[in-house]
């Protein structure tokens, strides 16, 4: 079974700086997808940035960028020149590649402050 | 864009009422899923399915069940609601490939009183 874990329930950071959220999973096997999912509070989740687990190059997406780490089983997230539309809940998720299902964190709330 | 759409926003239900969640999806995605999130939790798959009338369970099945009559539609029922079962619900699809992004409809936050 997999497990994905965000140590940090809630984050905030000055609008313009830099953030980084973590997120460690727990997994056997040796493909699988890692995935950083955002949802502002008008609730609709939106991806932020997808890793495949083989590619040793961490993924970037515009100001976020990921730090993964295979060996250690890390994909910490970060956000470079907060915005104020960057306030969410961010979730972190594995899936393996046989199968179809995500493993949620428990989610960490960034408040970006003006 | 993938476009995955819930049928209400905000439902409020009695305990003992059969409640039916509807989802939507505008990509001839063969998966969809039904999540529900609730604070500290993150989501926790309740039912998926990868085509026409299959279906799977996922962590939390218990107290839900599924209907897949169309592949664009995808239902969830609650046969006799309970409290606990006050959350929110999301909705996903995604292709059939694997490693596909999932994408999200707005939620349904359902209160059982």
């Amino acid at each position: 079974a997999q497990t994905v874990t965000q140590s940090q329930p809630e984050m905030s950071v000055q609008e313009a700086e830099t953030v980084t959220l973590s997120c460690t999973y727990d997994t056997s096997e040796s493909n699988y997808y890692l995935f950083w999912y955002k949802q502002p509070p008008s609730r609709q989740m939106i991806l932020v940035i997808r890793q495949e687990a083989y590619k040793q190059q961490n993924a970037t997406e515009n100001r976020f960028s990921v730090n993964f780490q295979k060996a250690a089983k890390s994909f910490s997230l970060k956000i470079s020149d907060s915005q104020l539309g960057d306030t969410a809940m961010y979730f972190c998720a594995s899936l393996h590649n046989a199968g179809n299902m995500l493993t949620f964190g428990g989610g960490t709330r960034l408040m970006v402050k003006p | 864009d993938v476009k995955v759409t819930q049928s209400s926003r905000y439902l409020v239900k009695r305990t003992g009422e059969k409640v039916f969640l509807e989802c939507v999806q505008d990509m001839d995605h063969e998966n969809m899923f039904w999540y529900r999130q609730d604070p500290g939790l993150g989501l926790r798959l309740i039912y998926f399915s990868y085509d026409v009338k299959m279906k799977e369970k996922g962590d939390i099945p218990e107290g839900y069940s599924v209907s897949r009559e169309k592949k664009e539609r995808f239902s969830l029922i609650l046969e006799s609601a309970s409290t606990n079962q006050t959350s929110m619900y999301l909705c996903a699809s995604s292709l059939s490939n694997g490693g596909e992004t999932q994408y999200f409809g707005p939620g349904t936050r359902l209160l059982v009183l």
